[in-house]
């Protein structure tokens, strides 16, 4: 059965705390991991990742991919309270998209 | 448990025809969320309900588009007429309360040619 899982849940940290989210796929035919930010409104992109071991960067946010263990994580640098959302990862297969449960990150002043 | 259940799985209609996705989210769960994927836009947060009322409409493209939830078992997200742009896959998730993940359908394949 083709799944993601993401880790942990929810996460609460305080302002400039790193965090690392944590995203784990069993899909078959594998194209690419996507990351997004969903806030109250629109998930916003993050991140698309097709090769294993190289890093995407944008800002604070970071993300890699390991094709051969099947995982993705996001790390968050010097956390503001503005990163406070939900961030899904998904796999996208061609054919379909299989998304995680998310992970709810609280950053706290 | 059976996750949250789309249908149909895939659809193609003709432009100017009624199209209607349906969802069943997971019992127990008291929000609902309606998504659009497509290649240009990504993804895209359409209407989502919360306890069966419509919390946030704001995505929704157009008059064409309408979401209903008659019951904590049941939605529909309904376009009409349809036209070639709205092809995409159109997800639904749904979660049991604000502090918790979402579960996502498998979506709905939608191609209006």
């Amino acid at each position: 059965e083709d799944k993601v899982v993401q880790s942990p849940l929810s996460l609460v940290v305080h302002e400039g705390d790193t965090v690392t989210l944590n995203c784990s796929y069993e899909v078959t035919n594998f194209r690419s991991l996507l990351w997004y930010k969903q806030e109250k409104k629109a998930p916003t992109f993050l991140f698309m990742l097709t090769s294993s071991g190289i890093e995407k960067k944008s800002g604070r946010l970071s993300s890699i991919l390991d094709k051969k263990e099947l995982f993705s994580i996001l790390n968050i640098t010097a956390t503001q309270t503005g990163d406070s959302a939900v961030y899904l990862c998904a796999s996208n297969t061609g054919n379909q998209f299989y998304f995680g449960t998310g992970t709810s990150l609280t950053v706290i002043p | 448990d059976a996750g949250v259940i789309q249908s149909p799985r895939h659809e193609v209609t003709e432009m100017g025809q009624e199209v209607t996705l349906r969802c069943k989210p997971i019992s127990g769960h008291n929000s609902l969320f309606w998504y659009r994927q497509t290649m240009m836009r990504g993804l895209e947060l359409l209407i989502y309900f919360n306890n069966n009322v419509p919390i946030d409409d704001s995505g929704m493209p157009e008059d064409r588009f309408s979401a209903k939830m008659p019951n904590a078992s049941f939605s529909t997200l309904k376009i009409q007429p349809s036209e070639p742009r709205d092809s995409a896959v159109y997800f639904c998730a749904s979660r049991p309360g604000q502090l918790y993940g979402y579960t996502f359908g498998s979506g709905t394949r939608l191609t209006v040619v």
